[in-house]
């Protein structure tokens, strides 16, 4: 089974700290994601990364920025906190769909952060 | 603009009692429509891909079919542990993009 793992379920940190979100997949996907959910705006999609130091802004990208150093590990980081970037991170990755049809993208169990 | 409308955004249904989510789209050149369950504290988990009008998929108590501009997740009579939200999400041509819906709260009751 393909595993997507983020490092913290929760997370609780102060305003103006730099916070580092972590996610580790394990099937040697191309893509990875992040995505923020809040209530009744669905998930909105961060920033994206295709292939090892490649990344692309998502919709949100404002506040955040990302590394991809190797294949299987895609940080989010918070360069300086605020409390509306409380919310569920979400991790999530897929192989190349040039390369496959049937393909989905394949979530971490996301990571609830606070900021106080 | 590529959007995605789900409705309701809240559903509860007596056990048994069959229905359907609808998820409304409008992207430039359609990729693919993508059907997720998420339980509360969860990530999303996949459930269907629909690719092109009129196609269908099946999965246990779950039908996912396909027109030009929507997608409904028709729901036949449900068990409690069907209750979840409903994400859908499609994606444009050209692009590893996802753009989700806001999804629909299912609740079934015994």
């Amino acid at each position: 089974d393909v595993k997507v793992t983020q490092s913290s379920r929760y997370l609780v940190k102060r305003t103006g700290e730099k916070v580092f979100l972590e996610c580790v997949q394990d099937m040697d996907h191309e893509n990875m994601f992040w995505y923020r959910q809040d209530p009744g705006l669905g998930l909105r999609l961060i920033y994206f990364s295709y292939d090892v130091k490649m990344k692309e802004k998502g919709d949100i990208p404002e506040g955040y920025s990302v590394s991809r150093e190797k294949k299987e590990r895609f940080s989010l980081i918070l360069e300086s906190a605020s409390t509306n970037q409380t919310s569920m991170y979400l991790c999530a990755s897929e192989p190349l769909l040039e390369a496959l049809r049937d393909t989905e993208a394949f979530f971490g169990q996301g990571t609830r952060l606070t900021v106080v | 603009e590529d959007q995605v409308t789900q409705s309701p955004e809240a559903l509860r249904l007596q056990e048994g009692e069959s229905s359907s989510l609808n998820c409304s789209y409008t992207v430039s050149g359609l990729r693919g429509l993508f059907w997720y369950r998420q339980d509360p504290g969860k990530g999303p988990e996949f459930l269907f891909t629909l690719y092109s009008a009129g196609e269908e998929k099946e999965k246990e108590r779950l039908k996912a079919t396909l027109t030009k501009k929507e997608s409904f997740l028709h729901i036949t009579a449900p068990k409690p542990e069907d209750s979840a939200t409903y994400l859908c999400a499609v994606q444009a041509q050209n692009t590893d993009k996802l753009i989700f819906g806001t999804g629909t709260r299912l609740q079934v009751f015994p």
